[in-house]
C-alpha cells in the first residue's frame, strides 16, 4: 500500500521560505510511470497545483515558478518543496500527491496534508 | 485556455440524481478525473479515465465527457455524499495540471 507523509513547520515568517518534505513509502520514486507533485489549498478555497516531478523532468505552475523548487532525495523516497519568500497568501494546507500515468493521469494517492500558516 | 471551470454550488435532494459539470478546452485532449473532499480530510479521487471507478468507490458515481465538458454524476444522492468535488486534467502542453475551482454539494 502506498502512503504519502508531508512534513514540515506549521510556522513561517514572511519573506522566508518555507520547506517541506514528502516521505513515500510502498513505491519508489525514481520509478516510471508516475509524477509525484505538490498541491495546496487555501484556507474555504480551491486545490491549486504547485508542480511536480517524474523522470520526463520538473514542472512548475506558471505562477508560482520564479519561487518554487522542487527536489527529490531517491536514497531516503523524498521528494521536498521550496517556496521562497513567502507572504500571507501562501498560507494553505500543502498536500504531496502521486499521478499515474496508467490511470490517465489521475491522482490516485494523497497524503494527508500539512497546514502552513504565514505568519509573524 | 488552461482553466477549468465548475459552478461553485449544487444542492440536490436525498435520493435524486445530480450533475456536476467542468469545462475547459483541455478536456477535448485530455481525461478528466474527479475527485471527492470532505471537511478536514484530503482530497479522494472518484472518477477517471473513460467512466473508471477505483476499487471501493460506490457505482452510484459515473462520468462522462463530450467536447470540451466533463460531468460527474451521482445517483440516488446519499447524505455523506454532501462534499466538494474537484475536476482535474492536463493542461493543452500535456506538461502542467488544472483543477477546477470545485462544486459545493449540499444534500437537502
Amino acid at each position: 500500500q502506498v502512503q504519502l507523509q508531508e512534513a514540515g513547520p506549521g510556522l513561517v515568517k514572511p519573506s522566508q521560505t518555507l520547506s517541506l518534505t514528502c516521505t513515500v513509502s510502498g513505491a519508489a520514486i525514481g520509478g516510471n510511470g508516475f509524477y509525484w507533485n505538490w498541491v495546496r489549498q487555501h484556507p474555504v478555497k480551491g486545490l491549486e497545483w504547485i508542480g511536480s516531478f517524474s523522470p520526463a523532468g520538473i514542472f512548475y505552475n506558471p505562477s508560482l515558478k520564479s519561487r518554487v523548487t522542487i527536489s527529490r532525495n531517491l536514497s531516503q523516497n523524498q521528494f521536498s518543496l521550496s517556496l521562497t519568500s513567502v507572504t500571507f497568501a501562501d498560507t494553505a494546507i500543502y498536500y504531496c500527491a502521486r499521478e499515474a500515468w496508467d490511470l490517465q493521469d489521475a491522482f490516485d494517492v494523497w497524503g494527508r496534508g500539512t497546514k502552513v500558516i504565514v505568519s509573524s | 485556455s488552461s482553466e477549468l471551470t465548475q459552478d461553485p454550488a449544487v444542492s440536490v435532494a436525498l435520493g435524486q440524481t445530480v450533475r456536476i459539470t467542468c469545462q475547459g478546452d483541455s478536456l477535448r485532449s485530455y481525461y478528466a478525473s474527479w475527485y471527492q473532499q470532505k471537511a478536514g480530510q484530503a482530497p479522494e479521487l472518484l472518477i477517471y479515465g473513460y467512466n473508471v471507478r477505483p476499487s471501493g468507490i460506490p457505482d452510484r458515481f459515473s462520468g462522462s465527457s463530450s467536447g470540451n465538458t466533463a460531468s460527474l454524476t451521482i445517483s440516488g444522492t446519499q447524505a455523506e455524499d454532501e462534499a466538494a468535488y474537484y475536476c482535474k486534467c492536463r493542461d493543452s502542453n500535456g506538461n502542467h495540471v488544472v483543477f477546477g475551482g470545485g462544486t459545493k454539494l449540499t444534500v437537502l
